[in-house]
């Protein structure tokens, strides 16, 4: 009931395409669901977070979407640019606790 | 204001030797999160503490791995006898305190990749 679900394990996308990242909770625990971005070699970085409480959250070409009665979320990227190209993941938290649930994570290429 | 460090960015070990990484939060933080990630796979949470406190270490197995967070000093955390199945990217995350905010966000370290010949 831990797992956090994501697809597709890869993607690839022209530029100016809107590639987008799907994840599935089981938790109704869950309260927080933020979205991390990690280039090879680097530790993950928060991009953008969302809470249960609102369906859409934008910061600046991210936006997550939120749909609590299916127990889903995704991510989409506006524009995308080849400087967008690394390893998203997407993780939940549980309101009781502090760990984060990560998905497996998504490969995405943005060719030029 | 420097992020989270940790050290060293890469350790090689021979099986049977022990590891010990090192995780410094950023300025203000009193919460450390250790999280392993395996080759093509997400992190994985082991361990959460404060400063001399264990909180959570519900990810952790059971036998070699411990982990501390002194009053002074960096958090460390140690892997006894180290095994094949031990190398992966071991991943350091700060939080400051909650006073009265639920769950901050969690700000994340470079790393240390631990290759165990």
């Amino acid at each position: 009931q831990q797992q956090v679900k994501q697809s597709p394990q890869s993607l690839i996308v022209q530029k100016g395409g809107i590639p987008i990242i799907n994840c599935a909770y089981e938790n109704t625990a869950f309260d927080y669901f933020p979205w991390y971005q990690q280039f090879p070699g680097k530790g993950p970085a928060l991009l953008i977070a969302i809470r249960p409480d609102v369906s859409e959250k934008k910061e600046g070409r991210f936006t997550i979407s939120f749909n609590k009665s299916a127990k889903q979320f995704s991510l989409h990227i506006m524009d995308s640019q080849p400087g967008d190209s690394a390893t998203y993941f997407c993780a939940a938290r549980n309101n009781a606790g502090n760990m984060l649930t990560f998905g497996g994570g998504t490969r995405l290429m943005v060719k030029p | 204001n420097a992020g989270v460090m940790q050290n060293p960015r890469h350790l090689v070990r021979r099986r049977g030797q022990e590891a010990r990484l090192r995780c410094s939060p950023m300025k203000g933080h009193s919460h450390v999160y250790w999280y392993r990630q395996l080759p093509e796979e997400g992190l994985k949470f082991m361990v959460y503490l404060q400063k001399e406190n264990i909180i959570d270490e519900s990810g952790m197995p059971k036998e070699r791995f411990s982990a501390e967070f002194p009053k002074e000093g960096p958090s460390i955390l140690r892997i006894q006898q180290v095994v094949r199945g031990d190398s992966a990217a071991y991943f350091c995350a700060s939080s400051p305190p909650t006073s009265g905010r639920t769950n901050p966000e969690q700000y994340f370290g470079p790393g240390t990749r631990l290759t165990v010949t």
